[in-house]
């Protein structure tokens, strides 16, 4: 199962919006919409932001937001803060019943 | 408080075995499938395995098919994971995390380091 294709980095200034994208096939994004996205700071365990393509678990501020469309999804966070500045990784169910991430983004706010 | 805590990590040589552990805590452990994803240095996260609430099913990554086995002792609340003919490419942290009405992946543990080298 390969990798779901997300892009290596992406920049914003303090109080912008920033959208990373992520791409699969039909075999997993296209196929479910049982996509999830995560956030991760180095050194610490992973923290869910987005499942389903566009629920939040309690507790996410609504300025992180999902969407999809055919085999691609995405994450928009509106009001990029500090805090924001993390790797974000998505990850899809398949039709091989396991599961897929994406390689990551560096998210850098400038 | 609600936590998963691995345990297990350690330096082995290529073609030895270690067993991870993951203790669960604060949840109804038997309510939730759960799943081990790894991450190589400086890489990104892999789905390694998982097993649904009692474990009857089971599934793997490709990568690790026939040389791993993830099991649950729901008594216990700990999930495991036997690795085998372990090889320098499995050298990753090895996080557990639970999974709930395809709520993915909303609780990980802190993960525990897997060294493969001779």
């Amino acid at each position: 199962q390969s990798a779901l294709t997300q892009p290596a980095s992406v920049s914003g200034s303090p109080g912008q919006s920033i959208t990373i994208s992520c791409t699969g096939t039909s075999s997993d994004v296209g196929g479910y919409d049982y996509v999830s996205w995560y956030q991760h700071h180095p050194g610490k365990a992973p923290k869910l932001i987005i499942y389903e393509v566009n629920d939040r678990p309690s507790g996410v501020p609504d300025r992180f937001f999902g969407s999809k469309s055919g085999n691609t999804a995405s994450l928009t966070i509106s009001g990029l803060q500090a805090e924001d500045e993390a790797d974000y990784y998505c990850s899809s169910f398949t039709t091989r019943s396991s599961w897929v991430f994406g390689g990551g983004t560096k998210v850098t706010v400038l | 408080e609600v936590q998963l805590v691995e345990s297990g990590g350690g330096l082995v040589q290529p073609g030895g075995s270690l067993r991870l552990s993951c203790a669960a805590s604060g949840f109804t452990f038997s309510d939730y499938w759960m799943h081990w994803v790894r991450q190589a240095p400086g890489k990104g996260l892999v789905w390694v395995s998982r097993m649904n609430i009692d474990g009857s099913t089971t599934n793997y990554a490709d990568s690790v098919k026939g040389r791993f086995t993830i099991s649950r002792n729901n008594a216990k609340n700990t999930l495991y994971l036997q690795l085998n003919s372990l090889r320098a490419e499995d050298t990753a942290i090895y996080y557990c995390a639970r999974c709930k009405n395809w709520e993915c992946f909303d609780l990980w543990g802190q993960g525990a380091l897997v060294t493969v080298s001779s």
